[in-house]
């Protein structure tokens, strides 16, 4: 089976301007969530999708943004990015259940200057 | 809202001695937990995960966690630590409510020193 596959794999951006990344979840699994893991932390939930619907969200704010996919794929968009979005960002798929295991990607590690 | 924490962010143990990661979660309700590690410049990958159908759970690579109740802990153990068990270790809690959150401790950095 396909495992979640993100990219791209870094990035480089200037503060101000916006980002999209990239996640294609594990075959089978019809639910995405995506997590902020900034240097030395563990990961932050963002939010999670389900049937192309948000259905869940951390305390992140609304320059944070998803879309989900009729193939479960997923993006990320981060919009007037700031300093402190710099971070490991990771794409997790899972059957949907609040006990389903979360399958992640490697992530993309984002850097903003 | 459900948390963990995870007492010590480095331990180093010897090669071959016991692995002990600590976990404490705080939970109104059994909830689901699980450790995962992750290896540098990789995303985590799921060790155990508790369902409470065992207080004793079994992992991969020899891991193992029991679930204590009364002491709200979850902690993580290998007998014999090998060198190819360095990694970051985190513990993680899932909420019971409408969407699946999981809600992830600080890590634990492992340095296996031979």
């Amino acid at each position: 089976e396909t495992g979640v596959t993100q990219s791209p794999t870094h990035l480089i951006k200037t503060r101000g301007q916006q980002v999209t990344l990239r996640c294609s979840s594990q075959s089978g699994h019809n639910t995405v969530s995506w997590y902020q893991q900034a240097l030395g932390q563990g990961p932050q939930f963002i939010f999670q999708y389900y049937r192309e619907e948000e259905n869940g969200r951390g305390n992140f704010p609304p320059r944070f943004s998803g879309l989900q996919f009729p193939n479960y794929s997923s993006e990320l968009n981060v919009n007037a990015l700031e300093l402190d979005d710099s971070a490991l960002y990771l794409c997790a798929s899972s059957p949907r259940g609040a006990g389903a295991p979360l399958h992640f990607g490697n992530g993309t590690r984002l850097t903003v200057t | 809202a459900q948390s963990v924490t995870q007492l010590g962010s480095h331990v180093s143990v010897s090669e071959g001695a016991l692995v002990l990661l600590r976990c404490n979660y705080s939970s109104s309700v059994p909830p689901y937990l699980f450790w995962y590690v992750q290896y540098p410049n990789q995303g985590l990958q799921l060790l155990l995960k508790y369902t409470s159908a065992a207080t004793l759970v079994k992992g991969i690579n020899g891991f193992e966690a029991e679930f204590k109740k009364s002491e709200t802990s979850f902690h993580l153990t290998k007998p014999s630590a090998h060198m190819s068990d360095a990694a970051e270790y985190f513990c993680a809690v899932s909420e019971t409510g409408g969407y699946q959150k999981v809600t992830f401790g600080t890590g634990t950095k492992l340095q296996v020193i031979p």
